[in-house]
Formats: C-alpha cells, sequence, structure tokens
C-alpha cells in the first residue's frame, strides 16, 4: 500500500489525558502536513516538515501540542493534557516537495474528548 | 491572510443533472489550487490540481477551471450520480518556496438524488 497512514483511526479519552497520533506518509515524500478539521468545516492548517525539520507552526498549535518527525520518517502529533475543544479529526498529508506538489492525505484520526 | 470561500455550503440535485461548484479566494498570489472530495468521517482525495499558471484541468466527469485574476475556480461535475454525494473542499497554496500549505474554504456538501 502506498498511501498516507494514520494510527489510531479513532481515540476518545477524558480531558486532561495526552494522546499520541502517528502519520507514516508515502514513502520518498519529503514533505509532511497537519492539519485539523472540526466538524462542518473546511481543515485547517496546524504544522508542517520538510524532511526533518519542522517548517512552520500555526497559531493554532498551543503549547500543548507538540510533533516531530524523526528521521525523516512517520510522523508523531501530541496534545498534552487534552481540552474538551481538542475534539476533532487530525488529518495528515504528505508530498514530494519536487515537482506539481499535489498533497496526499490520510484517513484522519478522530479525537473526542470526554 | 488568505481567505477560501466555497458557496453553496449545501446543493441537492436529481440524478444526471450538472453540478457547479464555486469556490473564491482573496490573494492570488497562489501557487496552486486543489479540489478534494470527502466522504462522511473519511479524509481527503484528491479530483484536480490546477498550477497557478493554468486556466483548467480535466478528468472524467470533472472539470475545474481557474481565473487567479478574479479570484475565483469552478468544479463542474458532468451528469452527476448518486455516487457523487459527499463534500467538496477546495483548498490553495501559497508560493511553493514557503511550504505549500493549503487554504481550505469549508465546502460544498452535495447530494445526488436517484
Amino acid at each position: 500500500d502506498t498511501g498516507v497512514s494514520q494510527n489510531p483511526r479513532h481515540k476518545i479519552t477524558k480531558r486532561g489525558q495526552n494522546v499520541t497520533f502517528r502519520c507514516d506518509p508515502i514513502s520518498e515524500h519529503n514533505r509532511l502536513y497537519w492539519y485539523r478539521q472540526t466538524l462542518g468545516q473546511g481543515p485547517e492548517f496546524l504544522t508542517y516538515f520538510q524532511n526533518e525539520a519542522q517548517l512552520e507552526k500555526s497559531r493554532l498549535l498551543s503549547d500543548r501540542f507538540s510533533a516531530e518527525r524523526p528521521k525523516g520518517s512517520f510522523s508523531t502529533l501530541e496534545i498534552q493534557r487534552t481540552e474538551q475543544g481538542d475534539s476533532a479529526m487530525y488529518l495528515c498529508a504528505s508530498s514530494n516537495y519536487r515537482g506539481v506538489e499535489t498533497q496526499y492525505f490520510g484517513p484522519g484520526t478522530r479525537l473526542l474528548v470526554l | 491572510k488568505q481567505e477560501v470561500t466555497q458557496i453553496p455550503a449545501a446543493l441537492s440535485v436529481p440524478e444526471g443533472e450538472n453540478l457547479v461548484l464555486n469556490c473564491s479566494f482573496t490573494d492570488s498570489a497562489i501557487y496552486n489550487l486543489q479540489w478534494f472530495r470527502q466522504d462522511p468521517g473519511k479524509g481527503l482525495t484528491s479530483l484536480l490540481l490546477i498550477q497557478s499558471s493554468q486556466r483548467e484541468q480535466t478528468s472524467g466527469r470533472l472539470n475545474a477551471s481557474l481565473d487567479k485574476s478574479s479570484g475565483r475556480s469552478t468544479l463542474y461535475i458532468a451528469a452527476s450520480q448518486p455516487g457523487d454525494s459527499a463534500t467538496y473542499l477546495c483548498a490553495v497554496s501559497r508560493i511553493k518556496a514557503a511550504g505549500n500549505k493549503l487554504t481550505f474554504g469549508g465546502g460544498t456538501r452535495v447530494l445526488v438524488k436517484p
């Protein structure tokens, strides 16, 4: 399978707990993006990596959020001390910086904070 | 700040009718524009990508046009089918060197009735 994969697909947690999501991009894609989508809205950009370097973070990414991409392969997004407002679909996308750079999206991780 | 708007927010048509979905953006300095399809609770599937130097792209029953100077794009779906029922999102990206983050519209929810 050459698509973008995300795990877990669903996560239910209690307020105040920490959660971590994983994204495996299409192999050899050097850019990786995280977006957040709330119900009825379009996705909003959170952060992106080029290889292992995190090059930009949105203002939406509070200090409770941290993302990593060790070795420029998979990426993790951690949310500490979750709040009910963090409930959303977290989408990962990858692209190849060379060429047209179409972004390919994974199936997303749906987070529900109780 | 780039803003993307999609009108209408929802659309219902009988099977066989052509669909016309509109997208407008405020900053014409874009790198490319993508149209995506999203099924309920799922990730995004890329339908068409139009580079800023192009006027349109076609794939099967889908045709997307881009008028960068006026900040508009239109997605046409010919001879709609019930399987076309989904939410359609347009997204624009900024210049490549600054990172290709996408700014999304709120989507148009389409229902094609048999």
